[in-house]
């Protein structure tokens, strides 16, 4: 069964880089790598896709290596407003996504 | 554009009750989903539907019941309440499962005393 692993919560500081690493284990061949974030009170939000290397938007890049056992989701430059859980979630038997329970990142002042 | 509606957002319930969560969505995607979220405990997937008249059991579908008579919507039931059962809801949807993007409802606020 697939997995993800990625830490339980990070702190930074406004205008900061963060980077936030989730580990996939037993990824399918076939599959996306996605992040969600999710603000309190609110259900979680796409924010990003990749399959391999770089991808980029205007919210966030996402690097995935060649071998596609993790990837690694970067928020340039963060605000207040980026305080919030990221998941980063896996595609279980049926396939449904499992959330796991996400990286709580705090940004300070 | 509305996107993923449920309803209600608050509902307090006595043990033993029953009630309806519904979900409807404009995006004619022809997957849905129903999640709670508890405490430290992430995202739990309920049930799930992968198009009209089609239903198919979660992670923790004990105690629920859901149907999907019409594509748009996707109803959550409980039969008999019971504090457990207290958690936020979430129902989403999206166009099919590979593709890995799905859209939230803002979420339900279930309180079962």
């Amino acid at each position: 069964l697939a997995k993800t692993t990625q830490p339980i919560s990070m702190d930074s500081y406004e205008g900061q880089e963060v980077n936030i690493t989730c580990s996939h284990n037993n990824i399918a061949t076939n599959d996306y790598i996605t992040w969600y974030q999710q603000f309190p009170s609110q259900g979680p939000r796409f924010i990003i896709q990749g399959y391999k290397t770089k991808v980029t938007n205007e919210v966030a890049s996402l690097f995935i290596p060649a071998d596609r056992k993790s990837s690694t989701l970067s928020l340039p430059r963060v605000s207040l407003s980026d305080t919030a859980v990221y998941y980063c979630p896996t595609r279980g038997s049926q396939g449904n996504l499992i959330f796991g329970k996400g990286t709580k990142l705090s940004v300070k002042p | 554009n509305a996107g993923v509606t449920q309803t209600p957002k608050f509902r307090v319930l006595k043990t033993g009750q029953s009630m309806t969560l519904l979900c409807a969505q404009d995006m004619n995607h022809e997957y849905m989903y129903w999640y709670r979220q508890d405490p430290g405990m992430g995202l739990r997937l309920i049930h799930y539907s992968v198009g009209e008249g089609t239903t198919a059991k979660g992670e923790v579908p004990d105690g629920y019941n859901v149907s999907r008579l019409k594509k748009q919507n996707f109803l959550l039931g409980l039969e008999s309440a019971a504090p457990s059962q207290t958690s936020v809801y979430f129902c989403a949807s999206s166009p099919e499962v590979k593709v890995g993007t799905i859209y939230f409802g803002e979420g339900s606020w279930l309180t079962v005393v």
